[in-house]
């Protein structure tokens, strides 16, 4: 059974680039969230995807935007990097709704370097 | 979501039970705790949740005082492979997202 996956595992870009980042949820969930851990903080709530649609965002600018799509994948891209866009992201999936199942599934981040 | 209040970083023995503990005084009444860690290099791992019962699973129990307002996690028999960030998280029962701090920066020493 796989795990949550995510693509690149490292990035290397240049201020004002754009970049697109991957993530292939669990086996069988269909909910993907996206989280920003920058060094030595705890992950922030980026936005969280379901039937293909942008459910719930946290406090990041429009530069973010994220698609899903019907297999579940799902990309989150940022656009005109800055560089305290420099973190970790970090994908989590889960399946909705159902309220029993409480539980995130993390993949092992993306780290992303802005030079 | 309440904020959470965690100890930054704490030692523990191998073989020892590692406490970790968090105060929630804010949370509400429908609010659960919830308990994640994240070794060096992974993401977030769930470990446990609770309402104001006591919970135990394979990984570790969870004790939740009476007024609802701390917590404390429990490892058992701590190993190495215990050494991580944990964060103690109050959320609304299925909720979309998750509000991490800091954490408590847990090592396991031989």
């Amino acid at each position: 059974d796989a795990g949550v996956t995510q693509s690149p595992t490292h990035l290397i870009k240049t201020r004002g680039q754009q970049v697109t980042l991957r993530c292939s949820p669990k086996s069988g969930h269909d909910t993907v969230s996206w989280y920003q851990q920058a060094l030595g903080q705890g992950p922030q709530f980026i936005f969280q995807y379901y039937e293909e649609e942008e459910r719930q965002r946290g406090n990041f600018p429009d530069r973010f935007s994220g698609h899903q799509f019907p297999n579940y994948s799902s990309e989150l891209n940022v656009n005109a990097l800055l560089l305290g866009d420099s973190a970790l992201y970090l994908c989590a999936s889960s399946l909705l709704p159902d309220p029993t199942n409480e539980k995130l599934f993390f993949g092992s981040g993306t780290q992303l370097s802005v030079l | 979501d309440a904020k959470t209040t965690q100890p930054p970083s704490m030692d523990c023995a191998e073989g020892r039970a590692a406490n970790l503990p968090c105060n929630h005084s804010t949370i509400s009444g429908n609010e659960y705790v919830y308990w994640y860690r994240q070794i060096h290099s992974q993401g977030p791992q769930y470990i446990i949740h609770g309402l104001k019962n006591n919970e135990t699973n394979e990984m570790a129990s969870l004790i939740i005082t009476e007024d609802r307002k701390s917590s404390t996690l429990i490892l058992p028999h701590a190993t190495l492979r215990d050494t991580a960030v944990y964060y103690c998280i109050v959320r609304v029962h299925g909720a979309n997202n998750l509000f991490f701090g800091t954490g408590t920066r847990l090592t396991v020493i031989p």
